[in-house]
């Protein structure tokens, strides 16, 4: 595509509800990054895939959160258990360069709101 | 740990001012920096990428200086325009360089 893509770009869920983010990436964009966006912040990193592996989980904040890119295209950001602390906006970006941080492009985001 | 701040946190000016945004990193040993502008309820576009090698790039009336061995870089708008209004995030590498470590912004009003 054009440009990066996020579905669906509102949530609105319930604590404890079960939510999957899908991401679209530029095509052919090895890398693709998961970022969060709280209000009045900047994004705070959570996984970088390189291809179909993630190469760094090290920002996913505890084991509710799980990210797939099974193809090495379209990934899906996983949360279980939501917890209001979860609402936040999750922003998608791929770059074609890999491993060296490169010009980022990103999607316009998945704002989540936890009720 | 990599930490970046961006001063200030907003900022209102007239149409047609000059006026620069700044940066501040604790880690010197990064291999680029890279300014975004993101818009209300939009995600974020890439405005300028500056190498470890190089001091500043410039992309119509913006500039932006790099200036590794103070841990700082400024982001300079030439006669801003009401359509300027935005926040401007700068961003680094994470240690491992895989991910970019963000400030929290500057919001930018430009008034007509």
């Amino acid at each position: 595509g054009a440009g990066v893509s996020q579905t669906p770009s509102n949530k609105v869920t319930e604590k404890g509800k079960y939510v999957e983010l899908r991401c679209d990436p530029i095509s052919g964009h090895t890398a693709l990054y998961w970022y969060r966006q709280s209000l009045g912040q900047g994004p705070e990193f959570l996984i970088y895939f390189q291809g179909t592996g993630a190469a760094d989980d090290s920002g996913l904040p505890n084991d509710r959160f799980f990210a797939v890119r099974p193809e090495g295209s379209v990934s899906t950001l996983k949360i279980q258990r939501t917890e209001r602390g979860d609402s936040a906006v999750y922003l998608c970006a791929s770059t074609l360069s890999g491993a060296l941080a490169g010009e980022l492009f990103f999607g316009e985001g998945s704002r989540l709101t936890v009720l | 740990k990599q930490e970046v701040t961006q001063i200030p946190a907003a900022l209102s000016v007239p149409e047609g001012e000059n006026l620069v945004l700044n940066c501040s990193f604790t880690d010197s040993a990064i291999y680029n920096l890279q300014w975004f502008r993101q818009d209300p309820g939009k995600g974020l576009t890439s405005l300028l990428l500056i190498q470890s090698s190089q001091r500043e790039q410039t992309s119509g009336r913006l500039n932006a200086s790099l200036d590794k061995s103070s841990g700082r870089s400024t982001l300079y708008i030439a006669a801003s325009q009401p359509g300027d209004s935005a926040t401007y995030l700068c961003a680094v590498p994470k240690d491992s360089g895989y991910a970019l470590n963000f400030g929290k912004g500057t919001s930018l009003l430009v008034t007509p």
